[in-house]
Parts: C-alpha cells; sequence; structure tokens
C-alpha cells in the first residue's frame, strides 16, 4: 500500500491564527516531504525530514515550522501567515535509500487546501 | 541547477488515440526521471519512472523513453480513455546531498469521449 494521508482536506485561516497540517504514512518510508503547490503551477519543495531529522529547508518563511515526531508523522505549524501562503500543501514520502533523497520515489498524499484570509 | 521543460503545455487527442508528451532536461548528472499525473482535488500520482540505466520502461498503455544523449525522455499513453485526462508533471533528479526532484510546469491533457 503506497498511501499517504493528510488531514485536514481543507483549512481556512486568519492572518492571526495558529494552526496545523499533519501527514501520516505507514509505509516505513524514513523520509518525510513538504511542498507547496500553487494553482496550475508544479510542487515546490518546502522541507524534507530523513529519520526523523530536518535535512533540506529551501530557505522557507519561519512562519511555516515543520516537525517530525516519528517516523510515521510529519506535522507542519502555521502561525501569521499571509493571504499569498494559500495553496495546496502535499506530504510525500519515500524508502531513503542510500544517502541521496533525489533519486528516491516519492508518494504524495492527496494534499491540504489552505486559504489564508 | 536543473532545468525540466515540458512540451506542449496542452494536448486535446481523442479517445482510443496515442498522447506522447515530451521533456527536456538540462543537467546531464540527472538520472532519475518519474512521471506523475494529477488529477483536480488531488494530489500527485507516480505513474512510472525511468533510471538513466534504461532507455524504455513499459505498464499496460503506459512507457516513458530516455534519451540520454539529447537530454530528453517522454510519455506514451496508448489507447486514451477520458479518466487519463489530468495534469501530467515531467520530473528529473540527480543523485547528490542535497538532490531534489525539479518539476516540469505540467501539461493539461484532455481526452475527448
Amino acid at each position: 500500500d503506497t498511501e499517504v494521508t493528510q488531514t485536514p482536506k481543507h483549512l481556512v485561516m486568519g492572518m492571526t491564527n495558529k494552526k496545523s497540517l499533519k501527514c501520516e504514512q505507514h509505509m516505513g518510508h524514513r523520509a518525510m516531504y513538504w511542498y507547496k503547490q500553487k494553482a496550475k503551477k508544479p510542487p515546490e519543495l518546502m522541507f524534507v525530514y530523513s529519520y526523523e531529522k530536518l535535512s533540506i529547508n529551501e530557505s522557507v518563511p519561519s512562519r511555516f515550522s515543520p516537525e517530525c515526531p516519528n517516523s510515521s508523522l510529519l506535522n507542519l505549524h502555521l502561525h501569521a501567515l499571509q493571504p499569498e501562503d494559500s495553496a495546496l500543501y502535499l506530504c510525500a514520502s519515500s524508502r531513503k535509500k542510500g544517502d541521496f533523497f533525489g533519486t528516491d520515489t516519492q508518494y504524495f498524499g492527496p494534499g491540504t487546501r489552505l486559504t489564508v484570509l | 541547477g536543473e532545468n525540466v521543460e515540458q512540451h506542449p503545455s496542452t494536448l486535446s487527442v481523442q479517445e482510443g488515440d496515442s498522447a506522447v508528451i515530451k521533456c527536456t532536461y538540462s543537467d546531464s548528472a540527472s538520472n532519475y526521471f518519474p512521471w506523475y499525473k494529477q488529477e483536480l482535488g488531488k494530489g500527485p500520482q507516480l505513474i512510472i519512472d525511468i533510471r538513466s540505466n534504461v532507455g524504455e520502461k513499459k505498464d499496460q498503455r503506459i512507457a516513458v523513453t530516455l534519451n540520454k544523449t539529447a537530454k530528453h525522455f517522454s510519455l506514451h499513453i496508448t489507447e486514451t480513455q477520458p479518466e487519463d485526462s489530468a495534469v501530467y508533471f515531467c520530473a528529473a533528479s540527480t543523485t547528490g546531498a542535497n538532490s531534489k526532484l525539479t518539476f516540469g510546469k505540467g501539461i493539461t491533457l484532455s481526452v475527448r469521449p
């Protein structure tokens, strides 16, 4: 089963709110990713975790705070977002073969549609 | 860094016809090329991938070909069906400490019944 689940499906928040997105996989994958996708655009990488440690941060603003509490779970904490942060937030996971991420096969979740008012 | 270009940006075919989507990449060190299908309101779904040590891979109606010399790879869908209608993204990646997938801009495929 190559399933990555994400909750919630939709989220509407104000600019002063604090919210969290959750991602879960039970495939035994040891790399997990957050991507942001704007309408009619490809996914853009935000963060990569490997063995529960942050490995890549693509210069994402600090109002996005990732957390990997265990090998199956990935959270994205949101605080003081801007309307331009409205997007589809995608989680992905991969087995993490060897030392490198790029050539791992990544499996995506359905995403959380975020709207910032 | 890597640059992946996808052609065309939209494609409309008659049901039952074949569809071919081509991507070019810039970094000759790229060695992994996945294709993702994204339906409206859903996340990208891996449909097929190829690594640089093979030239072609097939899975039922879907095939991918890789030309390393010309730095391009193509997705071939035969006997298209309306449910093949979606956005298709190609991607490329190298092997390296901070390697990551570089996606093309995506192509919207419409299959006319």
